[in-house]
Formats: C-alpha cells, sequence, structure tokens
C-alpha cells in the first residue's frame, strides 16, 4: 500500500534561515509526490509536486522539493524562511493503480518561523 | 477558474443532531473527495466520487455518514445522528480525472464542525 511519513511533527527555524521539512515514501511504481500547506482555518492549499524528470522541483512562494528516490524521500525546503511560511505542511502520495486518484496524506508537520 | 466551493464554514450543533454539508468542485473536474481531518492529524478520505458514481467509501461510517452527488457536479456529505467524534474538518476536494493536472487534488477551505 501507499503511504507516506513525516517524522517531525514540529520544525522551529528562525527567519532568514533555510527549512527543511522532512518526508519518506513508500509506494508502488512511479511515485507520484506532493506538498500541501494548511494555514490556520483555510482549506490545504497545493505548493508542488514530482511526476518524473528533475529531481528538485520548484513550487510556490519560494519553496522547493528534492525527490531522492534511493532514500525514498522527497523534502521540502526554502534557502530563507520567512515568518509567513508558519504554517502546517502535508506531504501526499497518489496512488493510480486503481484506474482512478487515490490520495494518501501524512500526519503533518508544524512549521514555527521565529522572527 | 474558481476554487472548489464549500459551506457551511462553520457549523456547531448538539450530539445527535443532524448536519449536511454542500460542495460544489472546480468546473470540469470529474473526480470529487470527501475528507475529514480531526485536529492535528492528516486528511482521512471519506469518500470519492468520480462524476456521479462512488469509487470508494471503504472508510465512510455508513451507519450515520451519507454523500450523494447528483448530476455529477455538487456533492452534499450528511451525517446523522452527529457524535462528539466527528467535530472535525470536512474538506472537500476536487481533480481531473486524467492528464497531467489530473494528478494534482485542489482543496477548498473546508466545513468546521463542532459536536457538543
Amino acid at each position: 500500500a501507499q503511504s507516506v511519513a513525516q517524522p517531525e511533527d514540529q520544525v522551529n527555524v528562525a527567519e532568514g534561515n533555510p527549512l527543511t521539512v522532512k518526508c519518506t515514501y513508500s509506494v508502488s511504481g512511479n511515485p507520484y509526490l506532493f506538498w500541501y500547506v494548511q494555514y490556520p482555518n483555510r482549506g490545504l492549499q497545493f505548493l508542488l509536486k514530482y511526476i518524473t524528470g528533475d529531481n528538485l522541483v520548484k513550487g510556490s512562494y519560494g519553496f522547493e522539493a528534492e525527490f531522492n528516490k534511493s532514500q525514498t524521500s522527497f523534502h521540502l525546503k526554502k534557502p530563507s524562511a520567512l515568518v509567513s511560511d508558519s504554517a502546517l505542511y502535508f506531504c501526499a502520495v497518489r496512488d493510480g493503480l486503481m484506474g482512478f486518484n487515490k490520495f494518501y496524506f501524512g500526519s503533518g508537520t508544524k512549521l514555527n518561523v521565529k522572527p | 477558474e474558481a476554487g472548489v466551493a464549500q459551506s457551511p464554514r462553520y457549523k456547531i450543533i448538539e450530539k445527535r443532531q443532524s448536519v449536511a454539508f454542500w460542495c460544489n468542485p472546480i468546473s470540469g473536474h470529474a473526480t470529487l473527495y470527501w475528507y475529514q481531518q480531526i485536529l492535528g492529524q492528516g486528511p482521512k478520505l471519506l469518500i470519492q466520487f468520480q462524476n456521479n458514481g462512488v469509487v470508494d467509501d471503504s472508510q465512510l461510517p455508513k451507519d450515520r455518514f451519507s454523500a450523494e452527488r447528483l448530476k455529477g457536479v455538487d456533492s452534499t456529505l450528511k451525517i446523522q445522528p452527529a457524535k462528539l467524534e466527528d467535530s472535525a474538518v470536512y474538506l472537500c476536494a476536487s481533480s481531473l480525472v486524467r492528464g497531467p493536472s489530473g494528478n494534482t487534488i485542489y482543496f477548498g477551505e473546508g466545513s468546521w464542525l463542532t459536536v457538543v
């Protein structure tokens, strides 16, 4: 079965420092991987996705993610964190083996960026 | 392009009462999803429609939850009777069926339910 794991419940970083939010995955077949962000009292907002091609994927708000097949990881990164990046981040994987899309989400990582 | 629309945004009900949530997906999106997100957890799929047919409802508590998608567009999720543990955010999402953009799921703002 497809699954993703986010090993950190919370990540704390100072504004201006680089940030990394970790995600590992388990899939059958080629992985389709996603990152979403959730601000307080809001729905999940799409950030970026990896389907195929370049292992470094760039997304919204200056975020990027690095796909590593040997380590089965898809970590979210940003070179310089902003206080406004503080939110809940979810990693997700798509399963298309049943002939229709199914998405599995991690448990989420709370990112705190301190001024 | 308009996003996924949901209503109501917030609802407080007493246990054993009923509640209904409405969702309008992104225009042209054939696949519609209802997720339940309990505070501090990731979204859990309740039911998934492709057009007006159900493709997955394995985690829907069918003794109290029901959902329909008449005419393959709007959808309604109903809870009757509600329990305290149903307090959660109910997220509606949609996606295309196939193609590069069909691999991405888009969410609405959520319907926040508190059962007291």
